[in-house]
């Protein structure tokens, strides 16, 4: 199985400020034949199921505001919210699609400080 | 719309079964895959299984094997999950959510996701 692995745990940012959540992953998520990376994001507030944010590691899905973007490749990713809002507060899951199982990070809690 | 209607909770008793319904609208039920997806309270996403909508092929979690089974009925548009022997471990909310990739023939990624589905066992 891949283990993904987020950091940090929790978060706390300034409003209007940068907020960075990294995810690694234990073996490559990136297919060499289509140079595609097989890593998603979602976002999950209380009571919520989880609202999808980006997939092919750095693609928005439809209505995702563009303070939301996506990097890396291969191993390592990056989730970066450009100036953080009031909304944003929630957990962030990183989530690999490139084999079965379908692994997901254990969250990082995102807090305005 | 796309919608993903999930039924309502449940509580059960461990060594009991339950099934869990997901109805979907707004879109061609045959067209994405559908895939289980639980959380156990306070704690993160665990993926169970996927099924095609399409084939009804199916590829499940290797620790819920022989335990987990989901189906579909195309004719109203709904899938389901059931899972057997339940033990306190399994309390968690259960999602369904759709497959981004229309004709996947792997799971993937999730586009659209049911309302979660309370599924307590205790005795």
């Amino acid at each position: 199985d891949i283990v993904m692995t987020q950091s940090p745990d929790s978060l706390a940012v300034s409003l209007g400020e940068r907020a960075t959540i990294n995810c690694k992953s234990s073996q490559s998520v990136l297919d060499s034949s289509n140079k595609k990376n097989y890593l998603a994001w979602y976002q999950q507030k209380p009571g919520q199921p989880p609202n999808p944010l980006i997939y092919w590691a750095s693609t928005r899905d439809s209505g995702v505001p563009d303070r939301f973007s996506g990097s890396g490749s291969g191993t390592d990713f990056t989730l970066t919210i450009s100036s953080l809002q009031a909304e944003d507060v929630a957990v962030y899951y990183c989530q690999q699609y490139y084999s079965t199982p379908i692994t997901f990070g254990q969250g990082t809690r995102l807090e305005i400080k | 719309q796309v919608q993903l209607v999930q039924s309502g909770a449940e509580v059960k008793k461990p060594g009991a079964s339950v099934k869990v319904s997901c109805k979907a609208s707004g879109y061609t039920f045959t067209s994405h895959g559908i895939s289980w997806v639980r959380q156990a309270p306070g704690q993160g996403l665990e993926w169970m299984g996927w099924i095609s909508t399409y084939s009804g092929d199916t590829n499940y979690a290797q620790k819920l094997q022989g335990r987990v089974t989901m189906t579909t009925d195309t004719s109203t548009s709904t899938a389901y999950m059931a899972l057997r022997s339940l033990r306190s471990d399994d309390t968690a909310v259960y999602y369904c959510a759709r497959e981004h990739i229309a004709g996947a023939k792997l799971p993937g990624t999730y586009d659209y996701w049911g309302q979660g589905t309370l599924v307590t066992v205790s005795s």
